[in-house]
């Protein structure tokens, strides 16, 4: 089995700071990544596809790269309602799909 | 626009069977090329995905969760199911029904909560 790991599991930082979370395949799942937000209460919410795709409607400073093993998904600059818990998920040995473990995101 | 609806007992009893319906709207449960699935979250903690079922009706399942899960498909009623038998204090969890392309899920129900507890 893909085993994803996500870090840190939780982040305090300041409307307008840069955050950056990172996720990590346990092997080679090229850019079959997706990025997903759930805020309190609510489903999650898809917002970058194919480890770097902008789901449509998605504010432009999410943003997600890498491929292979290692991923990041970026806040450019953080806003109040982006407080979330954001989770990565693969699926390269589809039809299977995984979870990291979730990043709890809160403001300083 | 299309919508997803779960809709189920909240409260099953252990060793009893999960039943949980998803309702489609705005949209056919019969249109190629997409999945729909099954996920579920423990309360305070992550995803897990259950299993879909294609609009051909083919399926998978998590192998973690394959001898105890049953989806399927109702397409008259624009609907697909869950069922998921001998359930214990562990299946507690909100699930949802969820909806895309091979790969990734962009559609989501507001999930249900459902509580295994004699």
């Amino acid at each position: 089995d893909i085993q994803m790991t996500q870090s840190p599991s939780s982040l305090s930082a300041s409307v307008g700071d840069r955050v950056t979370i990172t996720c990590q395949a346990s092997q080679d799942i090229s850019n079959y990544l997706n990025w997903y937000q759930q805020k309190p209460g609510k489903a999650p919410k898809l917002l970058i596809y194919d480890a770097s795709n902008l789901e449509t409607g998605v504010p432009s400073r999410f943003s997600g790269s890498g491929s292979g093993t290692d991923f990041t998904f970026t806040i450019s600059s953080l806003q109040p309602e982006d407080i979330a818990t954001y989770y990565c998920q693969q699926y390269d040995n589809l039809p299977m799909y995984t979870f990291g473990q979730g990043t709890k995101l809160e403001i300083k | 626009q299309v919508q997803l609806q779960e809709s189920g007992p909240g409260l099953v009893k252990p060793s009893q069977t999960l039943s949980l319906t998803c309702t489609v709207s705005g949209g056919s449960i019969s249109s190629g090329g997409y999945y729909w699935s099954w996920i579920r979250q423990h309360p305070g903690k992550g995803l897990e995905w259950i299993g879909y079922i294609y609009y051909s009706g083919s399926t998978y399942y998590n192998p973690s969760l394959k001898s105890r899960v049953t989806i399927s498909v109702d397409t008259s009623k624009n609907q697909f199911s869950l069922k998921l038998s001998s359930v214990t204090a562990a299946d507690t969890a909100v699930y949802y029904c969820a909806n895309g392309a091979q790969g990734y899920f962009d559609l989501w129900g507001r999930g249900t909560l459902v509580t295994v507890s004699s």
